[in-house]
């Protein structure tokens, strides 16, 4: 079994509806990630919480919320749907915690969830 | 802030030859610096990583990279590649003493190996 699992994989939805993607993780670790893939852009990221009461903003968090449900679980909501949040999302985690040699801020992604907005 | 650059959006090489990947990077203080790789239709994949130490970093399926300070770059490198190889690669980079900082992507490279 996968270490980091994002659910669903992939979804087709219209523009206007409430999308949720679900992650989870069996890593034992502290912190948290979402990041969004577009083609010539990199990986931006969206949000990020380093435990379940700490939640932060990413560079663009516009449209999007999180919920830190329980130290394994982090989901990604889109309120409204609209066409350009069409995207591959990644979910990460990375140890946290302790000293900062423990904490190099190395990532564990899961296998990310292809989303399109009509 | 911290930055990571990757000029070349695609680098196409011969199976059996050398191959590199280009990235230079902009942090406040000391980097650290990683690669990973995506093939189509899977999450990203850990290469290796540089924290401190000796410049030259050895990581998975017979890849390097070589840290310079001096140019503030961490170019990926295999001697040999292999068609195998092809899929594409990521370079990230974080402010070392910065507890609050997240990796930053370049915007990726695509590598092509030909048979």
């Amino acid at each position: 079994d996968a270490d980091v699992t994002q659910t669903p994989r992939n979804r087709i939805t219209k523009t206007g509806k409430r999308i949720m993607l679900e992650c989870s993780q069996t890593k034992g670790h502290d912190r948290m990630y979402w990041y969004r893939q577009d083609p010539g852009l990199g990986l931006r990221l969206i949000y990020y919480s380093f435990d379940v009461k700490d939640i932060n903003k990413g560079e663009i968090s516009d449209g999007y919320s999180v919920s830190r449900q329980a130290q394994a679980k982090f989901s990604l909501s889109l309120e409204s749907a609209i066409p350009n949040q069409t995207a591959l999302y990644f979910c990460a985690t990375s140890v946290g915690g302790g000293s900062q040699m423990t904490d190099t801020g190395e990532l564990f992604f899961g296998e990310g969830s292809r989303l399109t907005v009509l | 802030a911290q930055s990571v650059a990757q000029p070349e959006d695609q680098v196409n090489v011969a199976e059996g030859n050398p191959l590199t990947v280009k990235c230079t990077y902009s942090v406040s203080g000391n980097p650290y610096l990683f690669w990973y790789v995506q093939y189509p239709n899977r999450g990203l994949q850990f290469l290796l990583k540089y924290i401190t130490g000796d410049n030259l970093v050895k990581g998975s399926y017979g890849f390097e990279a070589e840290f310079n300070k001096s140019q503030t770059s961490f170019h990926l490198k295999k001697p040999s590649a292999l068609v195998s190889d092809s899929a594409l690669y990521f370079c990230a980079v974080r402010d070392a003493y910065n507890q609050g900082g997240k990796l930053i992507f370049g915007q990726g490279t695509e590598l092509s190996v030909k048979p």
